[in-house]
């Protein structure tokens, strides 16, 4: 099971744009690298998801280098509506894994 | 709202006391997933079912179980609950069991053991 590690907390401001990095060194050829955002006293929310190379949707981009071995999610123009707990999720292609949430990313969005 | 359902919302019981919680997954959804969040310990898996068999265990106490009726609606039963029971549970549903599908998580329940 592939373990993950990112920073605890990031501080922001309004308008900027955040990334954050998770590390996944031992990361396996079938595993695919997600996102989930979590609100506090609500369940986490799918972001994102992406095997290698660039990722984009309407609310994420998701940037993974050709060794795979870490990730860096982009929040492009973050709002006081951003702050939330992002969690980097290692899961496997197929098969029955189930997800493993690590700390997360606490991020702070301030005016 | 993610189309996942959970009732209670809240629950408040005394300690040995035995709760149900439990979950309506999205229409759709074959699979259901149940994770319990505690200031301590994070969110943590506690146990997943697919088409009304148990596909995979996390670290679910004995003390807890759980089922997957035909209607893919799924009852998580904590018993003999203990102080350190108190948590958020969540469930979560997915169109197929595996990890790289989209999970959706309801709202949860707060579970308060006194």
């Amino acid at each position: 099971l592939a373990k993950t590690t990112q920073p605890i907390s990031m501080d922001s401001y309004e308008g900027q744009e955040v990334n954050i990095t998770c590390s996944h060194n031992n990361i396996a050829t079938n595993d695919y690298i997600t996102w989930y955002q979590q609100f506090p006293s609500q369940g986490p929310r799918f972001i994102i998801q992406g095997y290698k190379t660039k990722v984009k949707n309407e609310v994420a981009s998701l940037f993974i280098p050709a060794d795979r071995k870490s990730s860096t999610l982009s929040l492009p123009r973050v709002s006081l509506s951003d702050t939330a707990v992002y969690y980097c999720l290692v899961v496997a292609w197929s098969g029955y894994s189930t997800l493993t949430f690590g700390k997360g990313t606490m991020l702070l969005v301030s005016p | 709202d993610s189309g996942v359902t959970q009732t209670p919302k809240h629950l408040i019981t005394a300690t040995g006391q035995r709760v149900t919680l439990r979950c309506s997954p999205r229409s759709g959804d074959l699979s259901v997933y149940w994770y319990q969040q505690s200031l301590d310990q994070g969110l943590q898996f506690l146990i997943q079912y697919y088409n009304g068999e148990e596909r995979a265990k996390g670290n679910i106490l004995e003390r807890f179980s759980a089922q997957q009726f035909p209607d893919l609606h799924s009852e998580l039963n904590l018993s003999s609950l203990e102080l350190g029971d108190s948590a958020l549970y969540f469930c979560a549903s997915s169109v197929d069991g595996g990890g790289n599908y989209e999970q959706y998580f309801g709202p949860g329940t707060r579970l308060t053991v006194t």
